[in-house]
């Protein structure tokens, strides 16, 4: 089994920067990836990190230290659409994704 | 366009009733996946398939059925044996072995009357 753990919700000012942690516990690792899920849609794929360090991705980094279990997602320049649902998930060799519950953020004006 | 169809999009049923939900995918992946999402408790993995006739139970298996007769398609039966089906089902598809990127259909909203 495995424990993925992320803050239930995170409010932030358009424009402003916010980052969302993600700690897991898991055996197996074979790499962490971040979905965006706006309410009653599916997940989209953001980003993936399988070595240790930064990943960026235009306003979206992601960053992994396998050795603490730990991720982060970095929102930079947040706009209104960025106001949705973000996904920690862990892959392991067997080939399960496991989810973590995800943190809601919310851009106000 | 390459992706995956889930129908229907939403589904009432009675209770004691048997419902299968369709899951279709055109990006000739190898692996198929169900999960299961509730509010505040994210994605739950329900089955998986890694190819065509072979299928794993995920963590919430029981009540549930799948079969994979075509890499194409995935179906889920949500049985009566399901204590409480109402959720928002989620079908994903994966290119290979490896951690490969999934990509997830619309979903299928089922709610038990």
């Amino acid at each position: 089994g495995q424990n993925i753990d992320q803050p239930t919700e995170m409010t932030a000012t358009e424009g402003a920067i916010v980052q969302i942690n993600c700690t897991y516990q898991t055996s197996g690792f074979n790499g962490l990836f971040w979905y965006q899920q706006h309410a009653g849609e599916a997940p989209t794929f953001l980003s993936y990190n399988v070595l240790d360090g930064l990943e960026e991705k235009g306003r979206f980094s992601s960053f992994l230290s396998r050795s603490k279990g730990y991720s982060y997602l970095l929102l930079k320049e947040l706009q209104m659409k960025d106001s949705a649902s973000y996904l920690c998930a862990v892959s392991r060799n067997d080939y399960k994704l496991s989810f973590g519950a995800g943190t809601t953020v919310t851009v106000r004006a | 366009d390459g992706g995956i169809t889930q129908s229907p999009k939403y589904l009432f049923r009675k209770e004691g009733q048997n419902v299968t939900l369709s899951c279709e995918q055109n990006l000739n992946h190898d692996a198929m996946y169900w999960y299961r999402q509730d509010p505040g408790q994210g994605l739950r993995l329900i089955y998986y398939s890694q190819i065509v006739n072979d299928f794993q139970k995920g963590d919430i298996a029981e009540g549930y059925s799948v079969s994979r007769e075509k890499k194409e398609s995935f179906p889920l039966t949500v049985t009566s044996a399901q204590k409480n089906p109402t959720a928002f089902y989620l079908c994903a598809s994966m290119r290979g072995s490896g951690a490969n990127v999934l990509t997830f259909g619309a979903g299928s909203r089922l709610t038990v009357l």
